[in-house]
């Protein structure tokens, strides 16, 4: 059972434009991560949003924790060649000394110069 | 530093084989992931350790899938026999606690 749901699975874009993606769930978690992976790379941590309404941004990206912790977003303005990859994002479970991470169903971003 | 290192990085076996795959996580870290990808399911968590002792297992598919941990530097995750529906690319990572977790490359298994 897939819990957390991305949307668009797949998102084709011309350098320059804007892009919004959504990261959708029914289960609260106790913080959203999203990751960026490269072929033939494993998954690199781009941001944990912790706080329910929390906007973080990093550089032209900008993420954004749903109020209720359930869902979160990830815009980027001005999309770059460089910003193609897989996006995942990750929701965190339990209290213990570990993070038990779900990761979301991805969004392939491919940026046409 | 050196990242996670997994080995082998890619892996071609015969169904009813063996396979074993290793991680060496980034020294002090103390937490060591397990995940599989595959395009139908996505990115899943098999089990994890924390200080070497096995906390989550429930993520492994079957019996079949084994892991261990005996030391604080070295891991493995064993399929036997392994099938070729085990087909996928299994990623180890490590972390301090609930600190960021840094993936390996991973490594590519095709099961014929």
């Amino acid at each position: 059972t897939q819990l957390l749901e991305q949307s668009p699975q797949f998102l084709s874009i011309q350098e320059g434009e804007n892009l919004t993606v959504y990261c959708n769930s029914s289960s609260v978690f106790s913080s959203l991560q999203w990751y960026r992976q490269e072929p033939g790379e494993g998954p690199v941590l781009l941001v944990t949003v912790v706080t329910g309404g929390e906007v973080k941004k990093l550089k032209r990206l900008t993420f954004q924790f749903g109020d209720a912790r359930k869902d979160s977003s990830l815009h980027i303005t001005a999309a770059q060649p460089g910003d193609t990859g897989l996006y995942l994002c990750a929701g965190a479970r339990g209290g213990g000394a570990t993070n038990k991470l779900i990761f979301g169903t991805g969004t392939l971003l491919a940026v046409q110069p | 530093d050196a990242g996670v290192i997994q080995s082998p990085r890619h892996e071609v076996t015969e169904m009813g084989q063996e396979v074993t795959l290793r991680c060496k996580p980034i020294s002090g870290h103390n937490s060591l992931f397990w995940y599989r990808q595959t395009m139908m399911r996505g990115l899943e968590l098999l089990i994890y350790f924390n200080n070497n002792v096995p906390i989550d297992d429930s993520g492994m598919p079957e019996d079949r899938f084994s892991a261990k941990m005996p030391n604080a530097s070295f891991s493995t995750l064993k399929i036997q026999p392994s099938e070729p529906r085990d087909s996928a690319v299994y990623f180890c990572a490590s972390s301090v606690g609930r600190d960021t977790q840094y993936f390996g490359p991973g490594t590519r298994l095709t099961v014929l």
